[in-house]
């Protein structure tokens, strides 16, 4: 009964290639996000859905495209990988505004 | 206090002793605030958050402290454990789901 999981946790793969990150809550939150985290812990936000809705979307490269197909479920979609999409990507969600976030455990992208 | 920067802060204590970490936040118009901790390979973990109509809140064996005045937070984790070892962040809620986080500071616990 996780939270918030997220799929895979471990992905591997070369410059160039498409990949994507799955997400899905049973919190019933109704808000949704993807982080960024750098090899100095640092958390950026990309992007955030609020009941399928786009409400949030950071300077992050046009590579990186998010869809939500309903309020449980958020994913994570990457063009043409490069090397410094290297990272731990992670979902988390709330319940709207001013609401604490419950994370996923994140998946460590490594583009080689 | 915290600020985005090269280097991930690091805080040692020695085990049992009281932890305290601090951080600044920036905006004034801030109405929430919580603590997260980060054990190595997971995801944040909510710890304790408090509203800007306090200035402390208590938990288990945690208490944060709200200065709004020079807007500081602080994490005080009282009879420091090995599991508390962690990076800990502070985020601060600036309204419209957006939520301002610190850089983190790395908690080592001496035996």
């Amino acid at each position: 009964d996780t939270a918030v999981s997220q799929t895979p946790k471990y992905l591997v793969t070369q410059m160039g290639n498409d990949k994507s990150i799955k997400c899905e809550q049973n919190l019933g939150h109704d808000t949704m996000y993807w982080y960024k985290q750098d090899s100095k812990k640092f958390l950026k936000i990309m992007f955030s859905y609020n009941n399928k809705e786009l409400i949030i979307n950071e300077t992050v490269p046009n590579r990186f495209s998010p869809k939500s197909p309903d309020k449980a479920h958020l994913n994570l979609h990457i063009n043409s990988l490069e090397l410094g999409d290297s990272a731990v990507y992670f979902c988390a969600s709330s319940q709207g505004t001013g609401k604490a976030y419950t994370f996923g455990s994140g998946t460590r992208l490594t583009v080689v | 206090g915290e600020s985005v920067g090269l280097h991930l802060p690091t805080l040692s204590v020695q085990e049992g002793d009281n932890s305290i970490i601090n951080c600044a936040y920036s905006n004034s118009a801030s109405d929430y605030f919580i603590w997260y901790k980060q054990e190595s390979g997971k995801g944040p973990q909510f710890i304790i958050d408090i509203r800007s109509n306090m200035d402390k809140r208590q938990g288990q064996r945690v208490t944060v402290l709200l200065n709004k005045t020079v807007k500081h937070l602080s994490l005080q984790i009282a009879a420091t454990q090995p599991g508390d070892s962690a990076v800990y962040f502070c985020a601060e809620n600036i309204g419209n789901y957006q939520l301002i986080w610190g850089a983190g500071t790395k908690l080592i616990i001496k035996p």
